[in-house]
């Protein structure tokens, strides 16, 4: 089947502005997951839902970053006044959210620029 | 001390060739070791697996756990360019942290035909 999607593929915006990017898991996951990529780095924990609530937000940096997940499937990242800072590659997983291990599976990424 | 700790790189390996990477952990209650592939500027993708101490193979493949040394490695036989990429270490301890992996920072594997 469809693997995780997600959109925009690119993003660019300027500092202070708002912007959303959505994550599509595969069909039937339970469990979503964003992680934040910069540059020669590995991916890192930003917040995980497991249906409809988060049950990890831990990773995120501070109050400009929010993200929803209303019906328990698709998600969608907030970030509030972006920052150049914030540039990077927004990864979203999903996983089957049964038994453990759980194997996360990475959709694309978008990649958000904030000039 | 990083959680999860990889060599860089650039790792260079003939065609044909074994690359072995290495990435050591520190949380000794880490359950579950995921080894994944990211070629530039794509995601990453999910190459092996592994929750028990010992060797596991998948193809060309083989991942290794030790977890009284708090060690997993990589190894690739019969190297090819189409494996030159980054290849990432992912770490999972479900009681202390739940769903959530921690990686390393990468290693960047180069073959060269």
């Amino acid at each position: 089947g469809a693997g995780v999607s997600q959109t925009p593929s690119n993003k660019v915006t300027e500092k202070g502005k708002y912007v959303e990017l959505r994550c599509d898991p595969i069909s039937g996951h339970t469990a979503l997951y964003w992680y934040r990529q910069s540059l020669g780095q590995g991916p890192e924990f930003l917040i995980y839902f497991q249906g409809t609530g988060a049950a990890d937000d831990s990773g995120l940096p501070n109050d400009r970053f929010f993200a929803v997940r209303p019906e328990g499937s698709v998600s969608t990242l907030k970030i509030q006044r972006t920052e150049r800072g914030d540039s990077a590659m927004y990864l979203c997983a999903s996983s089957s959210g049964t038994g453990v291990p759980d194997t996360q599976y990475f959709g694309p990424g978008t990649r958000l620029t904030v000039l | 001390q990083k959680e999860v700790e990889q060599n860089s790189g650039p790792l260079s390996v003939p065609e044909g060739a074994i690359a072995s990477l290495n990435c050591t952990y520190s949380d000794r209650g880490s359950q579950s070791f995921f080894w994944y592939r990211q070629y530039s500027g794509k995601s990453p993708e999910l190459i092996m697996s592994i929750y028990s101490n010992g060797d596991k193979e998948d193809g060309r493949f083989t991942a290794q756990l030790n977890k009284a040394s708090q060690y997993v490695s990589l190894l690739i036989r019969d190297s090819q360019p189409s494996d030159s990429a980054t290849y990432l270490c992912a770490v999972n301890n479900w009681g202390a942290a739940g769903n959530k992996l921690t990686f390393g920072g990468g290693t960047r594997v180069l073959v060269k035909p």
